[in-house]
């Protein structure tokens, strides 16, 4: 089975603070995804990653980054966290190889910037 | 761009009631489709999927037809169990990309 592990299931962050979200999955994904999650909106794509150092903007990139330096890990930076930054944060991996596969997720990340 | 529209909830169903949730979309060209379910305090499941048109996704009991004349992707299961209770959400990927398009999700609340 695939195992997309999130390294905090909560969070807590100051105004202005720098937060590192880190999620790592084991079956040699090339494809792995951030999103956040708010009542009413579903999920929103922030950043996602074809390969290792590679990065591509989604739906709502404004205020983050991302880190890709191993195929396993993908991290999401934020830079100056705000207030309006707290949501539950999903990070998910596919594989590239075969078509139409589904995306594994993790179990969320829930993050508030006080 | 791609949507993804689903009903609103929640849904309230006594158990052992039939169930849909409706599901349409916007793509261009021929999306594949999915139905993903989040259990309390966890993350997303996949529960099916279809890739091409008239195909039925099934799992769990739950099913749902891919009918691109409707382009409509309804979530459907005979009986539900409290144990269904989860918010559900439709999503499309364009064929030969692995990004998702979302609906917002549709909580469903099952009573003994």
């Amino acid at each position: 089975d695939v195992k997309v592990t999130q390294s905090s299931r909560y969070l807590v962050k100051r105004t202005g603070e720098k937060v590192f979200l880190e999620c790592v999955q084991d079956m040699d994904h090339e494809n792995m995804f951030w999103y956040r999650q708010d009542p009413g909106l579903g999920l929103r794509l922030i950043y996602f990653s074809y390969d290792v150092k590679m990065k591509e903007k989604g739906d709502i990139p404004e205020g983050y980054s991302v880190s890709r330096e191993k195929k396993e890990r993908f991290s999401l930076i934020l830079e100056s966290a705000s207030t309006n930054q707290t949501s539950m944060y999903l990070c998910a991996s596919t594989s590239d190889r075969i078509r139409n596969q589904p995306q594994h997720f993790g179990d969320g990340t829930r993050l508030s910037i006080l | 761009g791609n949507s993804v529209t689903q009903m609103e909830g929640p849904v309230t169903l006594s158990e052992e009631a039939f169930l849909t949730i409706n599901c349409t979309y916007t793509a261009t060209g021929y999306p594949s489709l999915f139905w993903y379910v989040q259990y309390p305090g966890e993350g997303l499941q996949l529960l099916l999927k279809a890739t091409k048109a008239d195909d039925k996704g099934s799992n769990k009991g739950f099913e749902a037809t891919y009918r691109k004349e409707t382009t409509s992707f309804h979530l459907e299961k005979g009986s539900v169990q409290v144990s269904d209770s989860a918010v559900y959400f439709c999503a499309l990927s364009d064929p030969g990309y692995s990004t998702l398009t979302f609906g917002k999700g549709t909580m469903l609340l099952v009573s003994p």
